[in-house]
């Protein structure tokens, strides 16, 4: 069973501080991962993909991929309380779009 | 530029009954898959289309069917509808493996 795993949460963070979110995956043919950001009732919106080893940074957003461990991570800087959502982390195959997701981590952003 | 369209919003079915989703990808977006959500868990691929043909498919009984049309839209058939298809079901549409993209969802509740 190829999973994706996440730490379960939920995460609270005060505003202005770094949000820490993590993820490992258990397939090693996944090539690309991605981050959505899932708010209460509503469907995930993209907030990054990275692909290589090493940090890609978007904003405030930083996404870190370590294939050798299999290990994903999301680090939100400057946290604001329009951040508190439900985090989900996905990955994807060489050959096909099919993403396989973790269950999300819940983070709020206290004010 | 609409993003992924996808109706109706909200529906309530009855054990048995059967219900079809609709989806209109990105423009310029060639494949699409479609996802179910449970509360408080991550989306589960059901299958994915392309050029009209079923191009991959996760583990959901036939009772879940799908189609694509010419113009790249597609719909979700579900039949003999169980209280535990309840659910937000969403389409994803996408160009490359980089670029996948969530409709709003159809929350189906069966009673």
């Amino acid at each position: 069973q190829k999973e994706v795993e996440q730490n379960s949460g939920p995460l609270s963070v005060p505003e202005g501080a770094i949000a820490s979110l993590n993820c490992t995956y258990s397939d090693r043919g996944s090539q690309s991962f991605f981050w959505y950001r899932q708010y209460s009732g509503k469907s995930p919106e993209l907030i990054m993909f990275i692909y290589s080893n090493g940090d890609k940074e978007d904003g405030r957003f930083t996404a870190q991929l370590n294939k050798a461990s299999q290990y994903v991570s999301l680090l939100i800087r400057d946290s604001q309380p329009s951040d508190s959502a439900t985090y989900l982390c996905a990955a994807s195959g060489s050959s096909n779009y099919k993403l396989t997701f973790g269950k999300g981590t819940l983070l709020t952003v206290n004010p | 530029d609409a993003g992924v369209t996808q109706s109706p919003t909200h529906l309530i079915k009855t054990r048995g009954q059967q219900v079809t989703l609709r989806c209109s990808p990105k423009s310029g977006h060639d494949t699409v898959s479609w996802y179910q959500q449970a509360l408080g868990q991550g989306p589960q691929f059901i299958f994915q289309y392309y050029e009209e043909e079923e191009r991959q498919r996760g583990n959901f009984p036939d009772r879940f069917s799908g189609h694509q049309f010419p113009n790249y839209s597609s719909e979700l058939n579900v039949n003999a509808l169980l209280l535990g298809d309840s659910a937000l079901y969403l389409c994803a549409s996408s160009l490359y493996r980089d670029t996948i993209y969530f409709g709003e969802g159809s929350w189906l509740t069966v009673v």
